[in-house]
């Protein structure tokens, strides 16, 4: 069975300081790790995944995650936050692993607020 | 792209009257799609899964017959609380699985506001 676990339901940063949410799965199976952001009243919009191709995977605004299968993490990275990256982050892990579409198990989120 | 819109984004009924939400892969096929429901500060919670022209997936402790799921094309599911109630009220998300070389993604709707009053 797949889970993900977020540290930190809450995380709290100063503006230009670096980013880091921390995500630990569980998967019998080779994972499929995604994260993803929601603005208040919003959908979630994904800003990286891990498809096995790269450990260290680069997603949109600035973001990065490395896996790393010794330590079953999968952490959220930022050096610079910027006000705008106020949001929730979820991780997720899909159920059947790799090519096989199918459903996510999400973390249960994490609250980034930046200071100014 | 891959975009995917839900209608209404908002929606208020009467406690016992039934409300139906459109989720639609508007510039891809999607033969999945997924129901999930979103309560405040809480973490989205898979209600079920949807495949085209067959009969939706319930997770546990979901009601299928209050929860009508139809995925009558490779591009449109329906989401119809039945008989709402103030429970109901939540935010409802939607998510389409769109083929992307050998993987699949998910790509997820605006949501839904759903309040029953």
């Amino acid at each position: 069975a797949q889970s993900v676990t977020q540290l930190g339901s809450h995380v709290s940063v100063s503006e230009g300081a670096l980013v880091l949410l921390r995500c630990n799965y569980s998967s019998s199976v080779p994972p499929y790790l995604f994260w993803y952001v929601q603005y208040p009243n919003q959908g979630l919009q994904l800003l990286l995944k891990y498809t096995s191709a790269a450990t260290l995977v680069k997603g949109i605004n600035g973001f990065e995650a490395e896996f790393k299968k010794s330590e079953t993490s999968f952490h959220l990275t930022k050096p610079s936050a910027h006000m705008s990256d106020a949001a929730e982050y979820f991780c997720a892990v899909s159920d059947k692993g790799r090519n096989q579409g199918g459903k996510l198990i999400f973390g249960q989120g994490t609250e980034l607020s930046v200071k100014p | 792209g891959a975009v995917v819109s839900q209608h209404p984004s908002r929606v208020i009924c009467k406690s016992g009257t039934s409300v139906k939400i459109e989720c639609r892969s508007l510039d891809f096929q999607a033969t999945t799609m997924f129901w999930y429901r979103q309560f405040p500060k809480q973490s989205l919670m898979l209600m079920a899964t949807s495949n085209e022209g067959s009969k939706a997936t319930y997770e546990q402790g979901v009601e299928k017959d209050k929860f009508l799921i139809n995925h009558a094309s490779l591009t449109l599911s329906t989401l119809t609380v039945t008989s709402a109630h103030p429970e109901d009220s939540s935010f409802y998300i939607c998510s389409a699985t769109k083929r992307s070389g050998a993987a699949y993604e998910q790509y997820f709707g605006p949501g839904t506001r759903l309040t029953v009053t």
